[in-house]
């Protein structure tokens, strides 16, 4: 799988939008862009997958870049109770397993 | 959405119990579940691949014989820490996944075992 780069931390002021980056630069043609997140001492929560095309659900935003080397998850309104770890994962498709990375830390400011 | 359930959700027992954690996905049939442990400030390390009806799949460093992985259906894997000891207190996490390929992981909600 892709190796993925985040920034470990991230503050957003609760009602604007966060925009978390990821880099994925070694991205094959076959592999997805995934995005998870972690509210602290609870499992990782799916929020959003995409090949090539943005996708969108009622979560947020998935923004992937058309050389596909890095993508941008947008959470349109931040909530308090959006804090938590995000963890941007590349595999291939099918039935690979999801491995994580160090993550961002996204904090909500109110 | 998918859903995953995980039993039970906190464990507090003696050094050299063996637990037992169960992990249903309650919407969808998983021939694939995956067990994860965490450790505090770290992120979540793959233990093993558990596939229905077949033995588990374990990653480098993880002792099969101390973590036993059971998936008698497509609905029901469970993890038993055997003879546990307090470095084997951590979070423990399953996951599984839907039978299309392609579908995202779903996670329960974690067990914390503490073994004092």
């Amino acid at each position: 799988d892709a190796k993925t780069t985040q920034p470990p931390s991230m503050d957003c002021a609760e009602g604007r939008a966060a925009n978390l980056p990821c880099n994925h630069s070694t991205i094959s043609g076959n592999e997805y862009v995934y995005w998870y997140r972690q509210i602290h001492s609870q499992g990782p929560q799916y929020i959003i997958h995409g090949l090539k095309n943005n996708e969108t659900n009622e979560m947020a935003s998935l923004i992937i870049t058309e050389d596909r080397k890095s993508s941008t998850l947008i959470l349109p309104h931040a909530t308090l109770r959006d804090t938590a770890v995000y963890y941007c994962i590349v595999k291939a498709g099918g039935y690979q397993k999801v491995t994580f990375g160090i993550g961002t830390k996204l904090q909500v400011i109110p | 959405g998918a859903v995953v359930s995980q039993h039970p959700s906190r464990v507090i027992c003696k050094s050299g119990t063996s637990v037992k954690i169960e992990c249903r996905s309650l919407d969808f049939q998983a021939t694939t579940m995956f067990w994860y442990r965490q450790f505090p400030k770290q992120s979540l390390m793959l233990m093993a691949t558990s596939n229905e009806g077949s033995k588990a799949t374990y990653e480098q460093g993880v002792e099969k014989d101390k973590f036993l992985i059971n998936h008698a259906s497509l609905t029901l894997s469970t993890l038993t820490v055997t003879s546990a000891h307090p470095e084997d207190s951590s979070f423990y996490i399953c996951s599984a996944r839907e039978r299309t390929a392609n579908q995202p992981q779903h996670f329960g909600d974690g067990t914390r075992l503490s073994i004092l």
